[in-house]
């Protein structure tokens, strides 16, 4: 079965980065749309953005200025990168796949990995 | 654009029924039958219990439905189970080409 597993630093410096990836295995990574969702402490899933297998993308309006997501067919992952980070983007990130049209439902998760925004 | 909106908690005795609700706008929820809930155990992955409105995916108990009537759905969970205690989110597609979660509901089982 399709699994989704997150990966990258764990720590980031405030104005610098932040650089995950999400590798899919069990599945192709071509046609479907491919999100990224956080979660600071205490509070709610946040979605970020998605990425067709095409390489388009849709990001939340609040982020857009900072976002950028990749696909790399070729190695079956895709990419988040966040700039200026702030410790408010301190969270847990999860990469979700969608369906082949960009309203599909999340029906598969990655874990989740834990990013701290601190000097 | 905020959240959906739902409420911060619920909660129910073993064998009740409860709902929760989740309140957009015309652009998002009351604008399409694009609405999905999941289930959040925390440290866990969250996981697609209701798609569609009011679809389940293949193995989801019949005990979880929803619905929709104008800008609120609503996630309905019949004969609670100590297991069902997490939180759960909303999701809607939205006239902007992505989507919005629900601010999360924690479901105490009492």
């Amino acid at each position: 079965q399709v699994q989704l597993q997150e990966s990258g630093p764990g720590l980031a410096k405030p104005s610098e980065t932040l650089s995950l990836t999400c590798a899919v295995s069990g599945g192709s990574i071509t046609s479907y749309y491919w999100n990224w969702v956080r979660q600071p402490a205490g509070k709610g899933l946040e979605w970020i953005g998605h990425i067709y297998s095409s390489g388009r993308t849709n990001y939340n309006s609040s982020l857009k200025n900072r976002v950028t997501m990749s696909v790399d067919t070729t190695n079956n992952q895709f990419s988040l990168k966040l700039t200026s980070v702030t410790a408010a983007d301190t969270a847990v990130y999860y990469c979700a796949r969608g369906g082949g049209r960009k309203w599909d439902p999340f029906d598969i998760w990655g874990q989740g990995t834990l990013v701290t925004v601190s000097s | 654009q905020s959240a959906l909106t739902q409420p911060a908690s619920v909660s129910g005795s073993p064998g009740q029924s409860i709902t929760i609700s989740c309140t957009g706008t015309g652009s998002d929820v009351g604008g399409y039958y694009y609405v999905s809930w999941y289930q959040h155990h925390p440290g866990k992955a969250p996981k697609l219990i209701i798609y569609d409105v009011s679809d389940r995916p293949s193995g989801v108990s019949n005990r979880f439905s929803g619905s929709k009537s104008g800008n609120t759905a609503s996630l309905t969970i019949s004969g609670l189970r100590a297991e069902d205690e997490a939180d759960y989110y909303c999701l809607s597609y939205t006239v902007s080409g992505g989507v919005i979660f629900g601010g999360g509901t924690k479901l105490t089982v009492l």
